[in-house]
């Protein structure tokens, strides 16, 4: 069966600091994988999905990239960290082949930055 | 771009009482999901169901197309029951899978 693994599970980061989350896919092969963010409790909103190794298409301008190095390891990351990043960032996977694909969330990591 | 709307916004139960989500939305959909977030953050996927009915143990769940709406029915409420449910769903544009989420409803199962 299929996992999706999400580390950190919970991190507090300075202000002007650099970001790296992690995402991987186990169980399947070339995945659509996403990143989404939730601030306040509700409503997830799309940061970046990608079909591919190096595909990355981006949904929001923000602060934040995302790089997709091996075929089931999604990342997310940020040069400066700002306020406005904290929040609940999700990762999600689907099948490949179809744009509409059930989706499957991670357990998510909670950032909160200072 | 499409618009998802969730109500009750929030509901009190009392354990083993029945309730009914709904969730509108205002185009056509590909893809229609309800997902409980626990209160740990997780998503927890109930169902997927752009149409048609389902059935898991006490949820169910309709998604009427036509009529642009989907519901979610929780039966013999129990306190785990409790947080909040979304309702997800894809909208045909051909450029991408992009999951638009209504803002939830939050559940509070009270023993």
């Amino acid at each position: 069966s299929q996992t999706i693994h999400q580390w950190p599970a919970t991190l507090v980061q300075p202000v002007g600091s650099p970001l790296s989350l992690e995402c991987t896919v186990e169980g399947t092969s070339n995945p659509n994988l996403y990143w989404y963010r939730q601030a306040a409790g509700r409503g997830l909103q799309l940061l970046f999905y990608s079909v591919g190794i190096g595909q990355i298409s981006s949904e929001v301008p923000q602060n934040l990239s995302a790089s997709r190095p091996q075929d089931r390891q999604f990342i997310l990351s940020s040069k400066k960290l700002l306020l406005s990043d904290s929040g609940f960032y999700l990762c999600a996977w689907s099948a490949s082949g179809s744009s509409y694909n059930e989706q499957f969330f991670g357990p998510g990591t909670r950032l909160t930055v200072l | 771009g499409i618009q998802v709307e969730q109500s009750p916004p929030d509901l009190i139960l009392q354990e083993g009482a029945n309730s009914t989500l709904r969730c509108n939305f205002s185009d056509s959909v590909n893809n229609l999901q309800w997902f409980h977030q626990n209160p740990w953050g997780q998503l927890i996927n109930l169902f997927y169901i752009p149409s048609g009915t389902k059935q898991n143990g006490r949820l169910s769940a309709t998604t009427v197309a036509t009529e642009r709406y989907s519901l979610l029915y929780i039966s013999s409420s129990q306190t785990t029951d409790s947080g909040v449910y979304f309702c997800a769903l894809t909208h045909y544009t051909g450029a991408n899978s992009k999951l638009t989420f209504g803002k939830g409803i939050t559940l509070s199962v009270r023993p």
